[in-house]
């Protein structure tokens, strides 16, 4: 079963900090995503990537970057933190020849 | 682009009522239809994956409805139990320059009263 880890679980951080959010997938999927969440917003795509070293923005991509390293690993980099940036962060994959997404657990993160 | 309406935000119903959930959706070339549920803390379970070309999808404890002439996703569950009281979301798959993108409905916030 596809598996995404997502490290760490919360993270505090004051603004201008710098942050790095991990996901990992374990089954070789093309495709990574990071959303975030937000009540009364659902999930919003961020970013995405179609491959290692490949990169696709999304909707709400503004004060993010972010980098394939591998197939496995997509990171979401926060260089100047803000507090409108505290949000629920959820990373997804999902194989090319399918629809099926799989979601990791989420990291919350508080800008202060 | 897609738009993706969510109604109600909140939903509070009496374990045994049934809870009705709407999407209505604006491209009419979408093609997949998601609902999620998810728990307090907890990531976002898939309860149902709808093509455009099923209307009526049943699984337990819920029926799916697509209605692809009002563009309306429909999720109702029937006889509610407390353990159903979690944040559902629809999400819509579309086609958009040549590649698929995936749209969150806000959610709806259901309380299931024992």
């Amino acid at each position: 079963e596809a598996a995404v880890t997502q490290s760490p679980r919360n993270k505090v951080t004051v603004t201008g900090g710098n942050v790095t959010l991990s996901c990992r997938q374990t089954n070789s999927h093309n495709y990574m995503y990071w959303y975030r969440q937000d009540t009364g917003h659902g999930l919003r795509l961020i970013h995405y990537s179609y491959g290692a070293g490949n990169l696709q923005i999304g909707d709400v991509p503004d004060g993010y970057k972010a980098t394939r390293t591998t197939q496995e690993d997509f990171f979401l980099l926060l260089e100047l933190a803000s507090p409108s940036q505290t949000s629920l962060y959820f990373c997804a994959s999902r194989d090319s020849s399918n629809s099926d997404y799989t979601f990791g657990s989420g990291t919350r993160l508080l800008v202060i | 682009g897609e738009q993706v309406e969510q109604r109600p935000p909140h939903l509070s119903v009496r374990e045994g009522d049934s809870a009705f959930i709407t999407c209505t959706y604006t491209d009419p070339n979408s093609y997949y239809f998601f609902w999620y549920k998810q728990e307090p803390g907890a990531s976002l379970q898939l309860l149902m994956k709808v093509f455009s070309s099923t209307e009526i999808n049943e699984g337990q404890g819920f029926t799916v409805l697509l209605n692809k002439k009002d563009k309306r996703l429909s999720l109702n569950l029937t006889a509610a139990h407390p353990g159903d009281s979690a944040a559902y979301f629809c999400a819509v798959r579309f086609l958009s320059s040549g590649s698929w993108q995936l749209i969150f409905g806000s959610g709806t916030q259901l309380t299931v009263m024992p």
